[in-house]
């Protein structure tokens, strides 16, 4: 069972950026893929890209391209995810979560406790 | 993107009571259907893969069914823990998309 937390909340200007971390322990960490979602305050959750750390390579949402970087380091098992030119519709709680299975039918069996992350000027 | 639509948006129940949320996908999605279950201010936790597969731990009371867009999820016996928002999500084709969720309140 893999077990995944996250930094803590950040309160951030429009405009400026956020990185959120998602450190994971248990399981064979290479051999998964991780995503992140965000979930806005009554809303459902939101997929916004993932990344294989066997590949490196992050592959996101149309609606996040050029604004999302996903990273992954490998010898701490620990994934990243970088949000840049904010705005107050980027207010959500940000999720980690570990991939089950791979293309159709994947979902996400385990998941991070989430970051609050604010936009606010 | 395939819009999922949940409904009711909340319902009241009682503990024994047996409860039915539904989920349409805007297209088929065949089986690539999987719920969520997601208690105040506690990350979603996966209930059902696969339309009708309990993921491990979860008790047989809960049992989802449907194919191509109408998807239930039907809990037969609501127990306290279960008063909570489900979630619908598809994994038929990226993105990944969820629905707006169903709230089991307390009558």
């Amino acid at each position: 069972q893999v077990q995944l937390v996250q930094s803590g909340a950040e309160v951030k200007k429009p405009g400026s950026s956020v990185k959120v971390s998602c450190k994971a322990s248990g399981g064979t960490f290479n051999t998964y893929a991780f995503s992140w979602l965000r979930q806005a305050p009554g809303q459902g959750p939101e997929w916004m890209g993932r990344i294989l750390p066997i590949v490196g390579k992050g592959n996101y949402a149309q609606k996040f391209q050029g604004r999302l970087t996903i990273t992954v380091d490998t010898s701490t098992h620990t994934v990243d995810m970088e949000l840049s030119s904010l705005r107050s519709e980027d207010t959500a709680t940000y999720y980690c979560a570990k991939d089950m299975g791979s293309g159709q039918g994947a979902s996400f069996d385990s998941w991070g406790q989430g970051t609050l992350v604010t936009v606010s000027s | 993107d395939i819009q999922m639509t949940q409904s009711p948006s909340s319902l009241s129940a009682s503990v024994g009571d047996r409860v039915t949320l539904t989920c349409r996908a805007s297209q088929s999605i065949t089986t690539f259907l999987n719920w969520y279950q997601q208690s105040p201010g506690k990350a979603p936790k996966l209930l059902i893969y696969g339309t009708s597969t309990l993921q491990t731990g979860v008790p047989p009371r809960f049992r989802g069914s449907g194919y191509g867009t109408d998807f239930t999820l039907t809990i037969s016996s609501l127990q306290p823990e279960d008063f909570a928002t489900y979630y619908c999500q598809q994994s038929y084709s990226a993105p990944r998309t969820f629905g707006h969720g169903t709230k089991v309140e307390v009558k």
